[in-house]
Order: C-alpha cells, then structure tokens, then sequence
C-alpha cells in the first residue's frame, strides 16, 4: 500500500471547520482513500473513503486533488467529541491482503472550546 | 442499530492462565477480524475469517493463540498459559464483505499480572 503523510497535531475551535490534510503522492490507480479516527480508549471509527470524487456523508466531507497526490478530511462543524486521532490510508477494494488494516502515527485532532 | 459487541471490556487475569475474549459481529457481516493495540500502538492483524473459516491466520503471534467462528456470528479468541506481554487492547471489527470497510467493537482490555 502507498504511504501517507499526516501532520502530527493540529488544533480547531469548537464549532469551526476542521481541515486535516494527508499526502499520499505515491498512490496507485486502484487505491481508495479511507479515513478512519480513534478516541482516546475506544475502537477505530470509520469516517469516509473515496477514489478520485469529492465524497460527502453524515460525518464528514473528502476533497482529493485531481492528480490524487492529496486529500482534505473536512469536519465542517467540529464539537469536542471529535477530539481524536485521525488516520488516513490508502487501500484497494479487492485482493491480496487489503483487508489487514494498518495505521501510520495519524493527526491527533484537538477540538477546543 | 447494535454495532459490534466485545466481552468482557476489561480482563484482569494472572500470568499462566487461560483467557476467551468474545466478539459479536454486526448481523449479516461476513466478514469478522481480530486486531491487538498495546499502549500508544498501532493496530496489529491477528486472524480474519470469512463465515466460519480463517483464510488468514498468519497474525497469530504463536500457537498459544487460536480462534474461531461458530455460526457465521460470534467469534473467540483463547490466549492459552498467558504471558505478560499479551496484555493489549483485543479489537474485533466486522464488515459486509471484505470489500467494505469495517465496524469495530470497543475492545477488551486484557492486563496479565
């Protein structure tokens, strides 16, 4: 799988618009983009993927860049629960051994009020 | 609706006895994995199974470690004659297929003394 780079930290205000960036200039053709978060002592929660389309859900917003090289996980209204560490991975869908799940350091996030 | 359930949430037992840790899968989930996180960790693959059988148990860190599936449902993990080092967080998760992304459980948090 392709790596991906994330910035160690970042902070947002309660209420603002989180944006957390991840580069993966080395992605392949048939790779999604998944973001994943983890709370501080819960399970990894599954956020968004997306191949090259803009993708929206209840949670969040995907932007990726037309040449794929980059992504933008979006919180647009970020609340103090969203205080995690954020986990951007490249995978694809189908073959090999994608299904064993493997974070990097990831972003932790710190929502303040 | 019921996500994925792990039981017990915390395990306390002492070095050289015997541990089941126990998954419920989200209903209709074909697919079931197991992962470990020790402190400040990334996750680390254990077993994954397909219905009831185990395509890829190379996770297993040795033969103290075994699982299985009984109904296409609910999963065990045994740690047999327990050693110190085996105290993490045991995370379950499960998906549609092995295409889709998965739901984790809240994990249990085994401590051997």
């Amino acid at each position: 799988d392709a790596k991906t780079t994330q910035p160690t930290s970042m902070d947002c205000a309660e209420g603002r618009a989180a944006n957390l960036p991840c580069n993966h200039s080395t992605i392949s053709g048939n790779e999604y983009v998944y973001w994943y978060r983890q709370i501080h002592s819960q399970g990894p929660q599954y956020i968004i993927h997306g191949l090259k389309n803009n993708e929206t859900n209840e949670m969040a917003s995907l932007i990726i860049t037309e040449d794929r090289k980059s992504s933008t996980l979006i919180l647009p209204h970020a609340t103090l629960r969203d205080t995690a560490v954020y986990y951007c991975i490249v995978r694809i869908n189908s073959g090999g051994s994608n299904y064993k799940l493997t974070f990097g350091k990831g972003t932790l996030l710190t929502v303040n009020p | 609706g019921a996500g994925v359930s792990q039981s017990p949430s915390n395990k306390v037992t002492e070095k050289g006895k015997d541990v089941e840790l126990r998954c419920d899968p989200i209903s209709g989930h074909t697919a079931l994995y197991w992962y470990r996180q020790s402190l400040g960790q990334g996750l680390e693959f254990l077993i994954y199974f397909q219905g009831n059988s185990a395509p890829d148990k190379s996770g297993l860190p040795s033969d103290r470690f075994s699982a299985e599936r009984t109904g296409g449902s609910v999963s065990t993990l045994t740690i047999q004659r327990t050693q110190q080092e085996d105290s993490a967080v045991y995370l379950c998760a499960s998906s549609f297929s092995i295409r889709d992304w998965e739901y984790f459980g809240p994990g249990t948090r085994l401590t051997v003394t």
